[in-house]
């Protein structure tokens, strides 16, 4: 696609259960990032992907949450035993991210997720 | 270890003035500085960007001005527009190329 993809736009889940989160980053931008917003909040890094590895996974709150990356491509985050503090906007970015260049990030439009 | 600061979480403009958005940094190893731009219930989007060798980058109404000694960068833009209300990040990538953020700043241009 033209830009970065993610899906579902909108998630309400139960409090305990498991979600996913899916992120289609823009053909050939080797790096994928993950960030949330929560209400009021500033952007809050989770984890970076170079290619399939994850370098810096430093910002994942828990270890509820994890996140793959399968082919350079598609990703997903997952958020098992969901709690309220969970409850955010997740987004998506991807870049070149070639080494020596100075590229951008491009976002997705985010999922909002509700836990109830 | 926040390395990006915003220390204005917002700032209120009259249409037709100056917004200056101010942002500090603490790693010195940043040599590159990109400014972002979020609308509610949309991903944020890229606005501007300044590189270390320069100490300012103009692109239309949007200007970044960076001054190394102080680990300070600020995005002036003039004239405030209504449609300019939004929340600004600055950001600036790490050697491993992530990207760290600021808390953001929420600007509201008033009529």
């Amino acid at each position: 696609g033209a830009g970065v993809s993610q899906s579902p736009s909108n998630k309400v889940t139960e409090k305990g259960k498991d979600v996913e989160l899916r992120c289609d980053p823009i053909s050939g931008h080797t790096a994928l990032y993950w960030y949330r917003q929560s209400l009021g909040q500033g952007l809050e890094f989770l984890i970076y992907f170079q290619g399939n590895s994850a370098p810096d996974k430093s910002g994942l709150p828990s270890d509820r949450f994890s996140a793959e990356r399968t082919g350079g491509s598609v990703s997903t985050l997952t958020i098992q035993r969901t709690q309220q503090e969970d409850s955010a906007v997740y987004l998506c970015a991807s870049s070149l991210a070639r080494q020596g260049a100075n590229t951008e990030a491009f976002f997705g439009q985010g999922t909002r997720l509700t836990v109830v | 270890d926040q390395q990006v600061k915003q220390n204005s979480p917002s700032l209120s403009v009259q249409e037709g003035r100056i917004s200056i958005l101010n942002c500090d940094y603490t790693n010195s190893m940043f040599d590159y500085f990109l400014w972002y731009k979020k609308y509610p219930a949309e991903g944020p989007t890229f606005l501007i960007s300044i590189s270390s060798i320069k100490d300012k980058n103009e692109d239309g109404r949007f200007t970044v001005f960076l001054n190394k000694s102080a680990k300070h960068l600020s995005l002036h833009i003039v004239p405030s527009q209504p449609g300019d209300s939004a929340v600004y990040f600055c950001a600036a990538p790490l050697r491993t190329l992530k990207l760290t953020f600021g808390t953001g700043t929420r600007l509201q241009v008033t009529l």
